[in-house]
């Protein structure tokens, strides 16, 4: 069976620090990626998309990057954080073949920026 | 493009009691509606999905949604209400943009039930 595993769940970071999320995929080949970002109030934002290695789609001109080195991994960076990127981020994946009829996601990670 | 809007941020009922979460969505191409369950400091769960087929689909834990067309409507309904379905509910669209699909989510219901 297929499974998510994101880390660290919580993070406590000081201002103009930089970030590093990680997550992978187990049981499956080439998925689709996705990170979003859960803001209080303000829903799920989608941040980043991946369809392949090396293939990132932004949906949101911000302070963030994600890259995809492997096959089932996706990692969320930034070089400086900003108190405005706190929040519970979410990273998700769907089967390559049925697009985004089913998201599977993460248990997410908390990001605390001082 | 497409939206769903959820109108509200919570919703109180007692234990019980029927639930109703609303949602309307908007799409330009034939849509698939999607309910997820949020419980404190966890991701996502899918409760139920539309596609095609049966205008009425029944999920995990009771719930069951129905698919209004005239109405652009996908409300979450479960008859009785139970102390463990407290927890943040998002309803969510597909959605395409640059030839890629993926789901456009509102902004989420906390529901909060009573004793």
């Amino acid at each position: 069976s297929q499974t998510i595993h994101q880390w660290p769940a919580t993070l406590v970071q000081p201002v103009g620090s930089p970030l590093s999320l990680e997550c992978t995929v187990e049981g499956t080949s080439n998925p689709n990626l996705y990170w979003y970002r859960q803001a209080a109030g303000r829903g799920l934002q989608l941040l980043f998309y991946s369809v392949g290695i090396g293939q990132i789609s932004s949906e949101v001109p911000q302070n963030l990057s994600a890259s995809r080195p492997q096959d089932r991994q996706f990692i969320l960076s930034s070089k400086k954080l900003l108190l405005s990127d706190s929040g519970f981020y979410l990273c998700a994946w769907s089967d390559q073949w049925a697009g985004a009829n089913v998201l599977t996601f993460g248990a997410g990670s908390r990001l605390t920026v001082l | 493009a497409q939206s769903v809007t959820q109108l509200g941020s919570h919703v109180s009922v007692s234990e019980g009691a029927l639930v109703l979460l609303r949602c309307n969505y908007s799409s330009s191409v034939p849509p698939y509606l999607f309910w997820y369950v949020q419980y404190p400091n966890q991701g996502l769960q899918l409760l139920l999905k539309y596609t095609t087929g049966a205008t009425l689909v029944k999920g995990i834990n009771g719930f069951e949604a129905e698919f209004k067309k005239s109405e652009t409507s996908f409300h979450l309904t479960k008859p009785s209400a139970h102390m463990s379905d407290a927890a943040e509910y998002f309803c969510a669209v597909r959605g395409f943009q640059g030839g890629s699909e993926k789901l456009v989510f509102g902004k989420g219901m906390k529901l909060t039930v009573n004793p």
